[in-house]
């Protein structure tokens, strides 16, 4: 089993729609959780994050977490063709000994439709 | 500032040959990482350096070798290239102090034959 899943997709929203996009994992050791997004044949951009359980607002993204369920959302409202693109979770552990590692989900694919 | 830059850009090789690719980050971070990114699979691991002179092994290091003589740069060497060695490479920097987000570069795109 891998320690962070991701659906692929392909996910494919007509502009205007509410995007849920979701990850699991296995480790509850994890403690700062990611959202990455990433345009074709481009690097990851880093969205958000946010720490231990609770939601995250930035304008029309919004990241959830329950570590209670192991599941982390990012929702973007009123959704735009700009955002179409492939979203990648990552999460870590806090520790004062560790090299920063994230471990990523494989990303889902997010089209949205003028 | 430039942010995490990353040379070249495309490379086709043939197989047993060998190259560099070169990365440099102008934020002064300490962490450097090396990913690849194969269609449908997701960021691995393939070295990460937590200081000038101080690497180590990610998840995926066979065939790949890094230094880290200076804190800007992390080049990544590939030798012998072999056709499972086709992907996109990314290196990435971070501060390392948590949440110890990781700023990417635009990457290479390898292939090899």
């Amino acid at each position: 089993q891998k320690e962070v899943e991701q659906d692929p997709g392909p996910l494919s929203v007509p502009e205007g729609a509410i995007v849920s996009l979701n990850c699991t994992y296995s480790n509850s050791a994890f403690q700062y959780f990611m959202w990455y997004r990433q345009y074709s044949r481009k690097g990851p951009e880093l969205l958000m994050y946010t720490y231990s359980s609770g939601n995250k607002e930035d304008g029309r993204f919004t990241a959830q977490v329950d570590k209670s369920s192991k599941y982390i959302s990012l929702f973007i409202r009123d959704s735009q063709p700009s955002d179409s693109a492939t979203y990648l979770c990552a999460m870590n552990v806090f520790s004062s000994g560790s090299a920063r590692q994230l471990t990523f989900g494989s990303g889902t694919q997010l089209t949205v439709l003028p | 500032n430039a942010g995490v830059t990353q040379t070249p850009k495309f490379r086709i090789l043939k197989i047993g040959q060998s190259m560099t690719l070169q990365c440099t980050q102008d934020m002064n971070h300490n962490y450097m990482y090396w990913y690849r990114q194969d269609p449908g699979m997701g960021l691995k691991l393939i070295y990460y350096s937590v200081g000038a002179g101080i690497t180590d092994k990610g998840e995926v290091p066979n065939g790949y070798n890094v230094s880290r003589s200076t804190t800007e740069d992390f080049p990544l060497r590939l030798e012998l290239a072999a056709p499972s060695q086709t992907s996109v490479y990314f290196c990435a920097s971070s501060l390392g102090t948590s949440p110890a987000e990781q700023y990417f570069g635009p990457g290479t795109r390898l292939t090899v034959t």
